[in-house]
């Protein structure tokens, strides 16, 4: 067990849709990282978030969103869903402070848009 | 720009076989390099990392990785593997002092009977 939790474990929605993806970081760790895993993209890193605020940003669609809140846990807001939204997103968290880098993965949310 | 590239996309091999699994990094400046792996339907865990120091990695489950400044490369080995290793392995970096993790592509390890 990493710590993190993420929910929900599965989704399924239509195209046009919006879903939300929630992500509760280990005790103590100030950054979340947001992944999207699909088998022809491999692990693309979406967004990172550090205390609250947005400290990286990788390959995110505008139509998606993510936001970190006071007690640290993580949404990633995805919209106006497509066919080619299917993955599975990975959060992560890591303590910063100690700057080794080690990210904390949880179990993922599989999201299938029909 | 700093990349990782895993070398090989599926490896199979033969329980208790040795199996190496290459990864090689490309940076200017000294990283933190890390091993994952993903089991079916789990997320990612840490096998090992390299920080500093001594250039042998000994991680969980048997495996250990060697950092090797002037190849940039850092490969995973296990003397000996057993079916519950298949998995999907990847690679990954990070600056220090930087809080993007760059991830390879991903090996498929399938340990055959």
């Amino acid at each position: 067990d990493s710590g993190v939790t993420q929910t929900p474990k599965h989704l399924i929605t239509a195209t046009g849709q919006r879903v939300t993806l929630r992500c509760s970081p280990r005790s103590g760790d100030l950054s979340v990282y947001w992944y999207q895993q699909s088998l022809d993209q491999g692990l693309q890193f979406l967004i990172q978030y550090y205390n609250g605020e947005e400290r990286a940003k990788g390959n995110i669609l505008e139509r998606f969103s993510a936001q970190q809140f006071p007690d640290l846990h993580s949404e990633l807001n995805l919209s106006s869903l497509e066919l080619g939204d299917s993955a599975l997103y990975f959060c992560a968290s890591s303590n910063s402070g100690r700057d080794t880098g080690e990210l904390f993965f949880g179990e993922g949310s599989r999201l299938t848009v029909l | 720009a700093q990349s990782v590239t895993q070398l090989d996309s599926q490896v199979p091999v033969f329980e208790e076989a040795p199996v190496e699994l290459r990864c090689n990094y490309s940076s200017s400046v000294s990283v933190y390099l890390f091993w994952y792996v993903q089991y079916p339907n789990q997320g990612l865990q840490l096998l090992l990392k390299y920080l500093s120091g001594s250039t042998l990695v000994k991680g969980i489950n048997g495996f250990e990785a060697e950092f090797n400044k002037s190849q940039t490369s850092f490969h995973l080995r296990k003397p000996s593997v057993h079916i519950s290793d298949t998995a999907e392995y990847f690679c990954a970096g990070v600056l220090p002092g930087g809080f993007k993790t760059i991830f390879g592509a991903g090996t498929r390890l399938f340990v055959k009977a």
